[in-house]
């Protein structure tokens, strides 16, 4: 079965330092990868996504991420952080086959709080 | 706008009731979704639907029960099975190929 693995419970850093979230995932085959955001009382909302092509993903936000296939990995980046990245942070996969897609699988969220 | 529509935004429900949480979409997607949200576990899947009258078990279905009569609905009932009912609950559609839409939730108390 799939599944997502984020790092970190809970990371703290202050404005203007970088930004790096892992995640890492299960499933040999080929996938789709998301990081979605949820802003405090806010709805999940789509911070990028990679289908194919480049592996440098460019997001909102001044977000970015990696994909890296060889590391079944798919980290967030942002150089620098503000006071208003405070939120949670989710990776999620889904499989493709051929022309569809799996569930989207979700890990289990990383919790960003950024001091000003 | 298409969208996703959640309703309510905010249940209460007593021990022993069950309750329905509502989910429209106008964005013509084929299949729908069933998350729950709890602080530390990411959001798990309950139910999908890939098309109309048909629906699959996700990975905490118990408790739980779906229906699609119509491309546009996708209504989660909240049975007095559950025993941890309370929690975020969202609701997201996709085309079928790429990408998900999400609603905006709702919270469910048991009080």
């Amino acid at each position: 079965a799939q599944s997502v693995s984020q790092h970190n419970h809970h990371v703290i850093l202050s404005e203007a330092a970088s930004l790096e979230l892992g995640c890492n995932y299960s499933y040999g085959g080929t996938v789709n990868l998301f990081w979605y955001v949820q802003y405090p009382g806010q709805h999940l909302q789509l911070l990028l996504k990679y289908f194919s092509g480049d592996p440098l993903v460019k997001g909102i936000k001044g977000f970015e991420a990696e994909f890296i296939k060889s590391k079944f990995s798919f980290n967030l980046r942002k150089p620098s952080v503000q006071w208003s990245d405070t939120a949670e942070y989710f990776c999620a996969v889904n499989a493709r086959y051929g022309g569809s897609q799996g569930n989207l699988i979700f890990g289990k969220g990383t919790k960003l709080s950024v001091k000003p | 706008d298409g969208g996703i529509t959640q309703s309510p935004k905010y249940l209460f429900r007593k021990e022993g009731q069950n309750v329905t949480l509502s989910c429209e979409q106008n964005l013509n997607h084929d299949a729908m979704y069933w998350y729950r949200q709890d602080p530390g576990q990411g959001l798990r899947l309950i139910y999908y639907s890939q098309i109309v009258n048909d629906f699959q078990k996700g990975d905490i279905a118990e408790g739980y029960s779906v229906s699609r009569e119509k491309k546009e609905s996708f209504p989660l009932t909240v049975t007095s099975a559950q025993k941890n009912p309370t929690a975020f609950y969202l609701c997201a559609s996709s085309p079928g190929d790429f990408g998900y839409t999400f609603g905006s939730g709702t919270r469910l108390t048991v009080v």
